[in-house]
């Protein structure tokens, strides 16, 4: 199963974007790459997930490198509900597996008034 | 839609004594799921369910049971509480069309959560 690398922690100001890395340099062809976070202990919330290419919704965009090694959520206007810890997921799509997400310790976003 | 629901939502609990964590789920999924979170550290995949009546391992089944009658209920069972038990317990359910299908790739959903405390 491909593994996940994460920055410990990060701070963004209100109103600005939030960048938030994810390294996964031994993903396979048939992995998906997903974004969830957890909020103050609560249960974890599904962002956005993508294969290959750049996806956006209402809550995020997600930007995948052309070799599926990196890639990077955006949230465009941090404010403070977005103060949570940001897990990166990779996981085979179909199959046996679709049902394993390995979740690694994630990225605690503070987001600065 | 109440999605994914858990209760209790706290418990205390005594060594060696059992109990029963619920979690049901409104939304039809097939799959369900039981994780444990310990503090500062990520989800582990407890046990698992693609359908009522069927159910398997994940990383960390020792010291849990598991049943799955209908499609909406997945309860976990905790027999002889242990102080390694300690955790926060989260239940989350997805929609699989099965089959090794490349089309799957539902998100899952996740409940609040029981924070179980083992004395």
């Amino acid at each position: 199963d491909a593994k996940t690398t994460q920055p410990t922690s990060m701070d963004c100001a209100e109103g600005r974007a939030a960048n938030l890395p994810c390294n996964h340099s031994t993903i396979s062809g048939n992995e998906y790459v997903y974004w969830y976070r957890q909020i103050h202990s609560q249960g974890p919330q599904y962002i956005i997930h993508g294969l290959k290419n750049n996806e956006t919704n209402e809550m995020a965009s997600l930007i995948i490198t052309e070799d599926r090694k990196s890639s990077t959520l955006i949230l465009p206007h941090a404010t403070l509900r977005d103060t949570a810890v940001y897990y990166c997921i990779v996981r085979p799509r179909g199959g046996s597996g679709t049902y394993k997400y390995i979740f690694g310790t994630g990225t605690r976003l503070k987001v600065l008034a | 839609n109440a999605g994914v629901t858990q209760t209790p939502k706290f418990r205390i609990l005594k060594i060696g004594q059992s109990m029963t964590l619920q979690c049901t789920q409104d939304m039809n999924h097939n799959y369900m799921y039981w994780y444990r979170q310990d503090p500062g550290m990520g989800l582990k995949l407890i046990y698992y369910s693609v359908g009522a009546g069927i159910t398997d391992k994940g990383e960390v089944p020792n010291g849990y049971n598991v049943s799955r009658s209908t499609t909406e209920d997945f309860p976990l069972r905790l027999e002889l509480a242990a102080p390694s038990q300690t955790s926060v317990y989260f239940c989350a359910s997805s929609y699989s069309i099965g089959g090794g299908s490349w089309k799957d790739n539902q998100p899952q959903h996740f409940g609040d959560g029981t924070r179980l405390s083992i004395l």
